[in-house]
């Protein structure tokens, strides 16, 4: 059972485009949103990441939209540059236990120049 | 690089034989973590430990596979009696043990192909 869903699975856009992607969850224990960018080749790397306290992070050309009453969040990339092409995850972390991240199925961005 | 390391980052192994898999984490985190990323999916949690205890496995770590960290630093990952469906990317992350503001810091992986 996928404990976050995330959608497109794949995302197309124009250099200087916005890529917007989802993300929906179901376990009201999850308390931390990162976001995770992976080049091919490569281990995933945080991006940003937000806590349900906030409704909106900004860190320079990437925001993270929450939504906690419809228990979704998106990923607002501004600018898109094609350097932002790869493929990108949400995930979601209870505090207690292992902490282990549950990773969304990945959204494979292109930025077309 | 004071990132997380493994090796070897490629394997290809014939089905049946033994493999391990070794993680060096950032050296100030004291948990590590395991996860498993098949083609076009997102990472799958297999372990973790906190310094040397493996504290949680997840149903995904069948028993052919071991996890070790014997001095709280370096991990290996062994997979015995190789199957096809073991081919993957196996990834190593580490983080401080506070869960709030400790993010989890991911390797470049281990591809492993089973023939």
């Amino acid at each position: 059972q996928q404990q976050v869903k995330q959608s497109p699975q794949s995302l197309i856009v124009q250099k200087g485009g916005i890529s917007i992607i989802n993300c929906a969850y179901e376990n009201t224990a999850f308390d931390y949103f990162p976001w995770y960018q992976q080049f091919p080749g490569k281990g995933p790397a945080l991006l940003i990441a937000i806590r349900p306290d906030v409704s909106e992070k900004k860190e320079g050309r990437f925001t993270i939209s929450f939504n906690k009453s419809a228990k979704q969040f998106s990923l607002h990339i501004m600018d898109s540059q094609p350097g932002d092409s790869a493929t990108y995850f949400c995930a979601a972390r209870t505090q207690t236990g292992a902490n282990n991240l549950f990773f969304g199925t990945g959204t494979r961005l292109t930025v077309i120049p | 690089d004071t990132g997380v390391s493994q090796d070897p980052r490629h394997k290809i192994t014939k089905r049946g034989q033994n493999v391990t898999f070794r993680c060096d984490p950032i050296s100030e985190h004291n948990r590590l973590y395991w996860y498993r990323q098949t083609l076009g999916q997102g990472p799958e949690f297999l372990t973790y430990f906190q310094n040397e205890a493996q504290l949680e496995k997840s149903r995904l770590l069948s028993d052919r596979f071991s996890a070790e960290r014997p001095k709280g630093s370096f991990s290996t990952l062994e997979i015995q009696r190789t199957e096809q469906g073991d081919s993957a990317m196996y990834l190593c992350a580490s983080s401080f043990p506070r869960a709030g503001d400790s993010p989890l810091h991911f390797g470049n992986g281990t591809r492993l192909t089973v023939t």
